[in-house]
């Protein structure tokens, strides 16, 4: 049973940018967070979707967006790139609803921005 | 506001020490769930444990263990004859019990532990 997948697994941008990230849910999973953590710290929660629509979000500028898809899977966007938004971009899923299960995460993508 | 506060940076001991990481939150809410995440270097953050709110039972899995003192809001872990392979950053968590479990999750700045052998 295949975990959570990310790709692409490490990404390099130039200022000004936009970028996409894509995420796999685990096997059986509705949910998709995702989460940006800078070098050296916790990760931020950016936003979730359920069915297809955002649920909840962080603070986070609206350069960030996303998008879920029929099947679950999710994608990330990041319009107008900044320098200081080179960090780890973690996905998690989840199964929502009363059997409700902890958040999986997947490996990542390591976007750099110059 | 919810808050989680990991005051130990980096913690360094010899192999087969037992080694306890310190967790501290603040939280409004009634309900919640505490966890505590692994970080290799690979990246992936690897669950080990989600408490809610009402269980306040110690538990102990293997060489891990976890104290959960609402009275204090401190959810500590602790690893006993630490080994090479524990090395990594650890992060306590803390979410609102909305939608079951699969609310947004608070990480403190976590805790780098290093096992010298």
């Amino acid at each position: 049973d295949a975990g959570v997948t990310q790709s692409p697994t490490h990404l390099i941008k130039t200022r000004g940018q936009q970028v996409t990230l894509r995420c796999s849910p685990k096997s059986g999973h509705d949910t998709v967070s995702w989460y940006q953590q800078a070098l050296g710290q916790g990760p931020q929660f950016i936003f979730q979707y359920y069915e297809e629509e955002e649920r909840q979000r962080g603070n986070f500028p609206d350069r960030f967006s996303g998008h879920q898809f029929p099947n679950y899977s999710s994608e990330l966007n990041v319009n107008a790139l900044l320098l200081g938004d080179s960090a780890l971009y973690l996905c998690a899923s989840s199964l929502t609803g009363w059997a409700g299960t902890e958040a999986f995460f997947g490996q990542g993508t390591r976007l750099t921005v110059v | 506001a919810q808050k989680v506060t990991q005051a130990q940076t980096e913690i360094s001991v010899v192999e087969k020490e037992d080694v306890t990481l310190d967790c501290v939150y603040e939280t409004r809410d009634t309900t919640y769930y505490l966890f505590w995440y692994k970080q290799p270097p690979s990246g992936e953050l690897v669950f080990l444990i989600r408490r809610n709110s009402f269980d306040e039972q110690n538990e102990i899995s293997g060489r891990y263990s976890w104290n959960f003192q609402k009275s204090t809001s401190s959810f500590n872990f602790t690893i006993t004859a630490s080994q090479v392979v524990d090395s990594a950053v650890y992060f306590c968590a803390l979410s609102e019990q909305r939608y079951s479990s699969a609310s947004k999750i608070i990480f403190g700045s976590g805790t780098r532990l290093s096992i010298r052998p």
